[in-house]
């Protein structure tokens, strides 16, 4: 496709409940990156993929926090057992070169998710 | 690990005013330098980003910014601004080589007035 696409835009789940946000990068590009934003903050690293390794999962808040990208190319963040705190816009990014990364990034709209 | 600073998190001008936004950065290494703007309901976009060279860098509409390393600092800067540059702005940095992913400030709301 012409950008990055993420699903669902909006996401309302129950504490405690399982969910799954997918990001369609930009066809061909080899790094991707999952990003937390929370209300009125920056973006905060979670993961990053080249092509279908996940070689870098540092900032992944919690083991309820799972990623993967199975074919090098659409990846899907798990939440598991979602909490109050996980209520935050998640963004995808797509570059093209693998790391080093000098290259754009290219962000999505985001994942708005809100846990009650 | 590196820190971004962005010293005003909500900013008011009128049109045609000059603007400056404040990044500073807590690497003493190599660093790449980014600002990203997002205008209201759009996704995040490049505005401009460093590596290396002249460290005075322009980007898309109008807008620069000036690497000083001496003071840590990568601020944004457009003479005179418009009803349309409204956003969200970020200052971004990755460590020299690129090896992860960006570390973002958290941000300035620009509001231009007409």
């Amino acid at each position: 496709g012409a950008g990055v696409s993420q699903s669902p835009r909006y996401k309302v789940a129950k504490r405690g409940q399982d969910v799954a946000l997918r990001c369609d990068p930009i066809s061909g590009h080899v790094s991707l990156f999952w990003y937390q934003q929370a209300l009125g903050q920056g973006p905060e690293f979670l993961t990053y993929f080249q092509n279908e390794a996940q070689l870098d999962k540092s900032g992944l808040p919690s083991d309820r926090f799972f990623a993967e990208r199975p074919e090098g190319s659409v990846s899907t963040l798990k939440i598991q057992r979602t909490q109050q705190e996980d209520s935050a816009v998640y963004l995808c990014a797509s570059s093209l070169g693998p790391r080093p990364n000098t290259g754009e990034l290219f962000f999505g709209e985001g994942s708005r998710l809100t846990v009650l | 690990a590196q820190s971004v600073s962005q010293h005003n998190h909500h900013v008011i001008l009128s049109e045609a005013a000059s603007l400056e936004l404040g990044c500073n950065y807590s690497y003493g290494g190599t660093v790449n330098l980014f600002w990203y703007v997002q205008y209201p309901g759009q996704h995040l976009q490049l505005l401009l980003k460093y590596f290396s060279g002249d460290p005075l860098v322009k980007g898309i509409k109008g807008f620069e910014a000036e690497f000083i390393k001496s003071k840590f600092s990568f601020n944004l800067r457009k003479p005179s601004v418009q009803w349309s540059d409204t956003a969200e702005y970020f200052c971004a940095v990755n460590l020299g080589g690129g090896a992860d992913g960006l570390t973002f400030g958290k941000g300035t709301h620009l509001i231009i007035q007409p």
